[in-house]
């Protein structure tokens, strides 16, 4: 079984500045992998980052990074000079290597302020 | 490429009325997904498609059925449907050849509203 919390419902921050999105997780599985969605308002899903749990370095991915602790199953995700388009919902999600079924938080809205 | 699509984009129906939501991917994805999002609450299994000719329950199938029609097409039916099942619908698709590691690639989803 997995389970994903995400404790922010809600997160503002400056433009160009820094902001960090919290996500925990939970899974029986060994092998398993992590995941951030943006889904702007205009509802598409569109993947921000991912993490292979085996993997001891931290993904980046431009502006995005993130910080994993897999002893403390976290996976926070961190946009560093923050645009305006990065407003979104933010969805943090595992999988593990043997199924096929994503498990997703609740999300974080993510607000930038001009 | 289009990548995944998916018709309607909105539909209004009354209890009782059946649909079938319609998702296409262009990018020979072995897999296919459907979810359902509804508000406060993150994406929802509800069927997939592993490879084409196999269809397997998510976490939440209980009224609706699933026809994998050919490699590029998923669609999902509502035979009957409820007030409950008021919620935006995503489609998403994957390579399918390894699993977990797999990005999934969502459609832009489809809002339904059941009166």
């Amino acid at each position: 079984a997995q389970t994903v919390t995400q404790s922010q419902p809600e997160m503002s921050v400056q433009e160009a500045e820094t902001v960090t999105l919290s996500c925990t997780y939970d899974t029986s599985e060994s092998d398993y992998y992590l995941f951030w969605y943006k889904q702007p308002p205009s509802r598409q899903m569109i993947l921000v980052i991912r993490q292979e749990a085996y993997k001891q370095q931290n993904a980046t991915e431009n502006r995005f990074s993130v910080n994993f602790q897999k002893a403390a199953k976290s996976f926070s995700l961190k946009i560093s000079d923050s645009q305006l388009g990065d407003a979104a919902m933010y969805f943090c999600a595992t999988r593990g290597g043997s199924n096929y079924k994503l498990t997703f938080g609740k999300g974080t809205l993510l607000t930038v302020n001009p | 490429n289009a990548g995944v699509t998916q018709t309607p984009k909105f539909q209004v129906l009354k209890t009782g009325q059946s649909m079938t939501l319609q998702c296409a991917q262009d990018m020979n994805h072995n897999s296919m997904y459907w979810y359902r999002q509804d508000p406060g609450m993150g994406l929802r299994l509800i069927y997939y498609s592993a490879s084409e000719g196999t269809t397997d329950k998510g976490e939440v199938p209980n009224g609706y059925n699933v026809s994998r029609l050919n490699k590029r097409e998923f669609s999902l039916r509502l035979e009957s449907a409820a007030p409950s099942q008021t919620s935006v619908y995503f489609c998403a698709s994957s390579e399918g050849l390894a699993g977990g590691q797999e990005t999934q690639y969502f459609g832009p989803g489809t809002r339904l509203l059941v009166l």
